[in-house]
């Protein structure tokens, strides 16, 4: 269904300290899982992925956890830089298995992150 | 390689009029994309191509259509446009529809009086 709240999560962090936002997710077949960044007035930039047979993936600075158990995603941004202001969305892939077309992404509301410099 | 582009970049519509949203994409991906974003939303899937020759309804298909045209091609046409279409667009691509990343364009805002 729709959402209707339009506030958006919020986390604000000191410059150099770690972050971490959370997403939880629907669909217990979900298979893939993409993190993304949003500037302001800017379509979504991927920042990272994980495949659902995995539980820890790392990239430059970023770390993204899966616990599918209770069907939780996080991302961990280390030292965060007043760069990584932005909204912060998870995305789940969810395959088609019935045309087996490989799937499309449904995305999360949301987080909006504020650096303190 | 421009990736994913969009136009218009902005729009203003009035009640009932139409209009078709472009997108166009240089990464020979086979998989496209078209969401909405609302104030303080993530993105809604309207419609998508999972390749060259189909086409499948999203999460909020009503009020639009779609077409692709050719592999690089995939349009957005709103036949009667009304407020609740006020939003900003986005365009997407995909290599393949399954695990791997979407890439997208820088989004199209639309309004409509």
């Amino acid at each position: 269904g729709e959402s209707v709240g339009l506030h958006l999560p919020t986390l604000s962090v000191q410059e150099g300290d770690n972050s971490i936002i959370n997403c939880a997710y629907s669909n217990s077949a979900s298979d893939y899982f993409i993190w993304y960044k949003q500037e302001s007035g800017k379509g979504p930039q991927f920042i990272i992925d994980i495949r659902s047979n995995m539980d820890k993936r790392q990239g430059q600075r970023v770390t993204v956890l899966l616990n599918k158990t209770v069907k939780h995603l996080s991302l961990q941004i280390a030292a965060t830089q007043p760069g990584d202001s932005a909204v912060y969305f998870c995305a789940e892939n969810r395959s088609d298995k019935i045309y087996n077309q490989g799937g499309k992404l449904i995305f999360g509301q949301g987080t909006e992150l504020s650096v303190k410099p | 390689n421009a990736g994913v582009t969009q136009t218009p970049k902005f729009q203003v519509l009035k009640t009932g009029q139409s209009m078709t949203l472009q997108c166009a994409q240089d990464m020979n991906h086979n998989s496209m994309y078209w969401y909405r974003q609302d104030p303080g939303m993530g993105l809604r899937l309207i419609y998508y191509s999972a390749s060259e020759g189909t086409t499948d309804k999203g999460e909020v298909p009503n009020g639009y259509n779609v077409s692709r045209l050719n592999k690089r091609e995939f349009s957005l046409r709103l036949e009667s446009a009304a407020p609740s279409q006020t939003s900003v667009y986005f365009c997407a691509s995909r290599l393949l529809a399954g695990l791997n990343e979407q890439f997208f364009g820088p989004g199209t805002r639309l309004t409509v009086l």
